[in-house]
């Protein structure tokens, strides 16, 4: 089952133009990830929200957290080409027992930068 | 190298034969997954592990076998595959699934295609 949908799916800018994404996600979460993916290879973390920040910035990248709207979004500052890629957000789902987190995956956004 | 690998990265199969992909860390991370990227589902968990000898179904199961009786390797074998498991499947790892805030590590990813 999706719990994070990224929105929009697809998103076409001009280098130095901020990217905005966003993710909706169904229930209560501990904490949010975002992940990107180039074309062709594996998914790489970016930053991290606990559900207990508002906001946070690491480089060109700032997330921002509304837990009661269950909503993150993911902005890229002055984009450059090299951000041409897919980004994910990622939420965690306890399972019982085991005691162990796993990551559930939205769809992602696809993200062009045009020189 | 370090850092986590698959192989191949490619594999062209047939109906019903029985194909294994190989994933391999260097980091002695406790858990690694399995997941498949298909367009239009995103990324969905197939199987994970939480250390030797302890693995556990994720969200798409079905027709995947998986083994680790080593820290560093876990393996994925589709018995007997089918068109429907044609798709690009990634390994991750992270050291410890105990954690929310755990971030994955994935694999470049093996594009299989079963004709």
């Amino acid at each position: 089952s999706q719990q994070g949908e990224e929105d929009p799916q697809a998103l076409s800018i001009q280098e130095g133009e901020n990217a905005t994404m966003n993710c909706s996600y169904k229930t209560s979460i501990n904490n949010l990830q975002w992940y990107r993916q180039n074309s062709g290879r594996g998914l790489v973390h970016l930053i991290l929200i606990r559900s207990n920040e508002r906001e946070k910035h690491s480089g060109r990248l700032r997330v921002t957290l509304d837990t009661s709207k269950k909503s993150s979004s993911l902005l890229i500052t002055a984009s450059r080409a090299a951000d041409t890629a897919s980004y994910f957000c990622a939420t965690d789902l306890a399972y019982s027992g085991a005691g162990s987190y796993q990551l559930t995956f939205g769809k992602g956004t696809k993200l062009s930068v045009i020189p | 190298d370090a850092g986590i690998t698959q192989s191949p990265r490619y594999k062209i199969t047939e109906t019903g034969r029985q194909v294994t992909l190989m994933c391999h860390q260097t980091w002695s991370h406790s858990y690694m997954f399995w997941y498949r990227q298909d367009l239009g589902h995103g990324l969905r968990l197939i199987y994970y592990s939480a250390a030797a000898d302890i693995t556990d179904k994720g969200e798409v199961p079905d027709g995947y076998v998986v083994s680790r009786s080593k820290t560093e390797n876990f393996p994925l074998t589709l018995e007997s595959a089918t068109r429907s498991q044609t798709s690009v499947y990634f390994c991750a790892s992270s050291e410890s699934g105990t954690s929310s805030t755990d971030t994955q590590y994935f694999g470049p990813g093996t594009r299989l295609t079963v004709l």
